[in-house]
């Protein structure tokens, strides 16, 4: 079983739609989630960032974090065009070095039909 | 823009050669962290630099190694290069080891 799971793609959905994407993820030391953006050919930009369970809202965007079931979400409304690419959730634990290292998703991606 | 500047974008090699790229971290970050990034996956972490000393190692064999220098750039060296190497090679750099890190736009690497 790897590390962190997340759903598989592709997702198309229309303009204006709300997305859900999630990961699941088995290393209990993992602290800190964060979701990130790929647009093709490009570095992954961060987007979200959250320690520990909770809530966290930015713009059109939450993310969602459950230790308790070991699960990750980020919610897209009204979803737009631009907002195509390929969503990574990725996990660290505490501390430096290799502790600190993101544990990556595979990743998925996401259409917006306009 | 996270200010976090990669060379060279493109790089084709063939198998056996060595490679070396280079990262410009984010100004005022002293971390660098290098990762590899294979066709339809995500971020496989390969090493993290902090202050110029390896800070911590992920799952891949000796040929990989690499450097920081005292302004907190960084290379990544690959030796004996192999196809499974192919892949686009990220640098992420942090203010601090163990803060958010900002990544670069890759290296994308062919070899053949």
């Amino acid at each position: 079983q790897k590390e962190v799971e997340q759903d598989p793609g592709p997702l198309s959905v229309p303009e204006g739609a709300i997305v859900s994407l999630n990961c699941t993820y088995s290393n209990s030391a993992f602290q800190y989630f964060m979701w990130y953006r790929q647009y093709s050919r490009k570095g992954p930009e961060l987007l979200m960032y959250t320690y520990s369970s909770g809530n966290k809202e930015d713009g059109r965007f939450t993310a969602q974090v459950d230790k308790s079931s070991k699960y990750i979400s980020l919610f897209i409304r009204d979803s737009q065009p631009s907002d195509s690419a390929t969503y990574l959730c990725a996990m660290s634990g505490e501390g430096t070095g290799a502790n600190s290292k993101l544990t990556f998703g595979k990743g998925i991606t996401l259409s917006v039909r306009p | 823009e996270t200010g976090v500047t990669q060379s060279p974008t493109h790089l084709i090699k063939t198998r056996g050669q060595q490679v070396t790229l280079r990262c410009s971290s984010q100004s005022g970050h002293n971390t660098v962290s290098w990762y590899q990034q294979a066709l339809g996956q995500g971020p496989q972490f390969i090493f993290q630099y902090y202050r110029e000393e390896e800070n911590g190692r992920g799952n891949f064999p000796p040929r990989f190694s690499g450097l920081q220098f005292p302004n907190y750039s960084s290379e990544l060296n690959v030796n004996a290069l192999e196809l499974d190497d192919s892949a686009l090679y990220l640098c992420a750099s942090s203010r601090s080891a163990g803060e958010t890190q900002y990544f670069g736009p890759g290296t994308r690497l062919l070899v053949l």
